[in-house]
């Protein structure tokens, strides 16, 4: 069974860096056909994708973030990190971890998602 | 840039029928998905690879594509359905891409 769990701070200011940890279990990341993704939701708004990492350490980023995001795998650690920098509060939001696999087309989808992290970016 | 494009709502009464479009460039060529996210909880995949229901998943669920238009279809929806719910597929870049999402009032 698949699962995935997001950490991090509940509360960041603005202009910090926020980092969000997902533990997973029930897959690795050196599988062929596997990556972890983050999706986030502000309030009001609908499900932003930001950034998705392959299995064979391959990165993607959403364009508007691409410069504000950082994604790294630790396959030993069953963990994936992302680093969001100059936090704003239209950054606030409850943010998802995601596990993606492929279909039959060989294009990624999510199929199973973490409960997700609430962040907050306040002074 | 690749859209999904959504309707912002719709509503029913308990019992009929629910049909939510999302129409796209990347269609029919990508397959589209389904997700439902009730307040306060993680999105849920209700359709995959256009027409497939999860295990766990009821059968008034069903989903359907004819050339740029996906439809996911509730038959007799119940209260317990109202949520919001996104289309998905990849754009050409093949990076995820979602729907703008579709609130469903059942009442």
């Amino acid at each position: 069974q698949i699962t995935l769990k997001e950490s991090g701070p509940m509360v960041v200011k603005p202009t910090q860096t926020l980092t969000l940890t997902c533990n997973f279990s029930g897959f690795s990341l050196t599988s062929n056909g596997v990556a972890v993704g983050w999706v986030r939701q502000s309030p009001g708004k609908g499900l932003e994708w930001l950034a998705l990492i392959y299995w064979d350490d391959d990165k993607r980023y959403s364009l508007p973030l691409v410069n504000r995001l950082t994604i790294i795998k630790d396959t030993a650690k069953y963990q994936v990190v992302l680093t969001m920098t100059h936090m704003d509060p239209l950054d606030t939001g409850t943010y998802y971890c995601t596990h993606l696999t492929y279909d039959f087309k060989y294009y990624y989808y999510m199929d199973v998602w973490g409960k997700g992290t609430a962040v907050t970016v306040s002074s | 840039s690749s859209e999904l494009t959504q309707p912002p709502s719709v509503s029913v009464s308990p019992g009929q029928t629910a049909k939510i479009t999302c129409s796209g460039d990347v269609f029919p060529k990508k397959c589209v998905y389904w997700y439902q996210r009730k307040s306060g909880q993680a999105p849920v995949l209700v359709i995959y690879e256009d027409t497939k229901r999860p295990s766990g998943i009821p059968e008034r669920f069903s989903g359907s594509t004819s050339g740029v238009v996906a439809t996911l279809t509730i038959t007799g929806a119940q209260v317990e359905d109202e949520a919001d719910y996104y289309c998905y597929s990849t754009d050409r870049s093949h990076n995820p891409l979602f729907g703008d999402g579709t609130k469903l009032t059942v009442l």
